[in-house]
């Protein structure tokens, strides 16, 4: 158990919808990043935030959109669901952001399938 | 751009030792991670390079070479539990996102 917890554990919707996805990182990680993980494309980073603010974007899709509250914890929000959304979608967080060693913990994922 | 390049897939008998190869080609380097992954779990962190030359971990290694753009993950002593897809990850930039191979399938028989 790396601590970080997510929640649904899976969520299945219809397309055109909208979901959210919750993360709450480890106890005293400041740094939350987001990635999805498909069959064909592996893992891919999507966005990272840092105590708050927006550190850095990935391949992120204009639909998709998150934010890290004052208590640290961070929503994935999904919209205009299209069948090609279906996928892993992986939290983890670290300590800060640049330091060596920054080890990423990941937490259980939530999967996601759009009918 | 970044181009993580590993191997799909391989097998290996219990006990015996296996190489995991990756190579890589990104616009910046501030390290190398290994993790594994078991099937719709969590990628799980095994160890991280940063400078040239070879990490010992117990039954895990891992080795880079900067120059090559090359790191290898050697298991040891094979365990059943080893059965795993294995991933290579390089942090490019100062921000600590991570840049993900496809991951190597490792698949351990008796």
């Amino acid at each position: 158990d790396s601590g970080v917890t997510q929640t649904p554990k899976h969520l299945i919707t219809a397309t055109g919808q909208r979901v959210t996805l919750r993360c709450s990182p480890r106890s005293g990680d400041l740094s939350v990043y987001w990635y999805q993980q498909s069959l064909d494309q592996g893992l891919q980073f999507l966005i990272q935030y840092y105590n708050g603010e927006e550190r850095a974007k990935g391949n992120i899709l204009e639909r998709f959109s998150a934010q890290q509250f004052p208590d640290l914890h961070s929503e994935l929000n999904l919209s205009s669901l299209e069948l090609g959304d279906s996928a892993l979608y992986f939290c983890a967080s670290s300590v800060g952001t640049s330091g060596a060693g920054e080890t990423q913990y990941f937490g259980p994922g939530t999967r996601l399938l759009v009918l | 751009g970044q181009n993580i390049d590993q191997p799909t897939e391989m097998t290996a008998t219990e006990g015996a030792i296996v190489q995991i190869n990756c190579t890589y080609q990104t616009s910046g380097f501030n390290g190398l991670f290994w993790y594994q992954q078991h099937a719709g779990e969590a990628p799980t962190f095994l160890s991280y390079n940063v400078l040239d030359g070879l990490e010992e971990k117990g039954r895990f290694s891992s080795f880079l070479s900067r120059s090559k753009g090359y790191s290898y993950l050697l298991l040891k002593e094979l365990q059943m539990k080893d059965s795993a897809s294995y991933l290579c990850a390089v942090r490019d930039d100062g921000n600590n996102r991570l840049a993900f191979g496809k991951g190597n399938q490792v698949v351990v028989i008796p």
